[in-house]
């Protein structure tokens, strides 16, 4: 079945360096979501991505959707401790279910 | 709109055991899912709905039931807990507009079966 591979792990930043998370599927995907959540939240729906090559920005975040729709990144200019989490992102083949990743932690230190 | 709601925050079992965990959306929404958190796992589905009376399974459906009798309401329902299913279980709606789809997550319920 479909697998979606997440790395890194871990992430330990400074403030103000930058951070990048891959996913990569083992099957082309329809479309691609990424959640954030906070220790001890639930998964927030940041964005989805759903064409060949697409690029989206939500002001410091830069989601990319590769060419072939098997791999993606997000990308965190100038992290803030406000950024600190574990970021998800999750595929979708065909049909309704979505495959998670296991996800980045990131932690953020002043 | 309280969004997706979750009850019991918190539950603790003993093996064999059997509850309902309740999941309700205020939002109309059409898809409605069940996913389990483990520690370094990711979230795995459970079960989803794509409307009111229809169900199917998801990665790890072993040992839940659901149904889907309003577009409000999804039930989880553990039939003989065992230890294996301690976990955190978020219940989650989305809705799909033109090609985009957005999708919400309740606070979780924390299950530890003894």
């Amino acid at each position: 079945g479909q697998q979606v591979m997440q790395i890194p792990q871990y992430q330990h930043v400074q403030e103000g360096e930058d951070f990048t998370t891959y996913c990569n599927s083992s099957t082309t995907l329809s479309n691609i979501q990424w959640y954030k959540q906070r220790p001890g939240g639930h998964p927030v729906f940041l964005i989805q991505l759903v064409k060949s090559g697409e690029v989206k920005k939500q002001k410091r975040l830069t989601f990319q959707f590769g060419e072939a729709k098997k791999n993606s990144s997000l990308h965190i200019t100038a992290t803030q401790t406000t950024d600190v989490g574990t970021y998800f992102c999750a595929g979708r083949n065909s049909g309704y279910a979505l495959n998670f990743g296991k996800g980045t932690s990131l932690l953020v230190t002043p | 709109n309280a969004g997706v709601t979750q009850t019991p925050k918190f539950q603790v079992l003993k093996t064999g055991q059997s509850m309902t965990l309740q999941c309700a959306q205020d939002m109309n929404h059409e898809y409605m899912s069940w996913y389990r958190q483990d520690p370094g796992m990711g979230l795995r589905l459970i079960h989803y709905s794509v409307g009111a009376g229809i169900t199917d399974q998801g990665e790890v459906p072993n040992g839940y039931n659901v149904s889907r009798s309003t577009t409000e309401d999804f039930p989880l329902r553990l039939l003989s807990a065992a230890p294996s299913q301690t976990s955190v279980y978020f219940c989650a709606s989305s809705y799909s507009r033109e090609g985009v789809e957005t999708q919400y997550f309740g606070p979780g319920t924390r299950l530890l079966v003894l």
